[in-house]
């Protein structure tokens, strides 16, 4: 079956602008799980939905939101950009919603880049 | 609040060569305990996982773990490395959400 898969792979912004990242999960899979992977800060976890509702959210700046479709297809946006928003977005989708006990693996999408100038 | 600590950034080795990484993760209630690996190109992709029951785990490609509760400790070993073992491996401790160390990055050299 298909994997995660995220949309754009590879985008260049400016300071100040916006950007909005899609993700398309597992087909069946409800849980969506945003992180962020920079290179000495590993993966930083943003939030997580599942059915439709922000269940979790890490420590970022409220310039940093998203949100989850019906469908379970999943959006994060990022407005006011910083230089130091650049990094690797990377999704993940998974059968179940985490405070559940045995909630199994994440699926990881290959991450959308995101290069702020 | 949960955190997670992997002590080796950067480990070398050659082909061969035993490999053991360290995690250690602080949270005082019930706690599953991942490993991802990222080799070069790829997306991150399970290792191995615990959840209950016998504190050794086998994970794929020969790796195995050991959680020890006591210590907070869940290291990632394996014997024998190969070259196709050169990667990131993240230890990734899950409560309420799934929390990832900064990773360490392998190389392994023939």
């Amino acid at each position: 079956k298909a994997g995660v898969t995220q949309t754009p792979r590879y985008l260049i912004k400016t300071r100040g602008q916006q950007v909005t990242l899609s993700c398309s999960p597992i087909s069946g899979h409800r849980s969506v799980s945003w992180y962020q992977q920079t290179p000495g800060q590993g993966l930083q976890f943003l939030f997580e939905y599942f059915s439709e509702t922000q269940r979790n959210k890490g420590n970022f700046p409220g310039r940093f939101s998203g949100r989850q479709f019906s469908n379970s297809r999943s959006e994060m946006n990022v407005s006011t950009l910083e230089l130091g928003d650049s990094a690797l977005y990377l999704c993940a989708s998974s059968l179940l919603y985490s405070p559940v006990r045995d909630t199994g693996e994440l699926f990881f999408g290959e991450g959308s880049r995101l290069t702020v100038l | 609040a949960q955190s997670v600590s992997q002590h080796n950034h950067h480990v070398i080795l050659s082909e061969a060569a035993s490999l053991e990484l360290g995690c250690n993760y602080s949270y005082g209630g019930t706690v599953n305990l991942f490993w991802y690996v990222q080799y070069p190109g790829q997306h991150l992709q399970l290792l191995l996982k615990y959840f209950s029951g016998d504190p050794l785990v086998k994970g794929i490609k020969g790796f195995e773990a050991e959680f020890i509760k006591s210590k907070f400790s869940f290291n990632l070993r394996k014997p024998s490395v190969q070259w196709s073992d050169t990667a990131e491996y993240f230890c990734a401790p899950h409560t309420d959400k799934l929390i990832f160390g900064t990773g360490t990055r392998l190389q392994v050299f023939p």
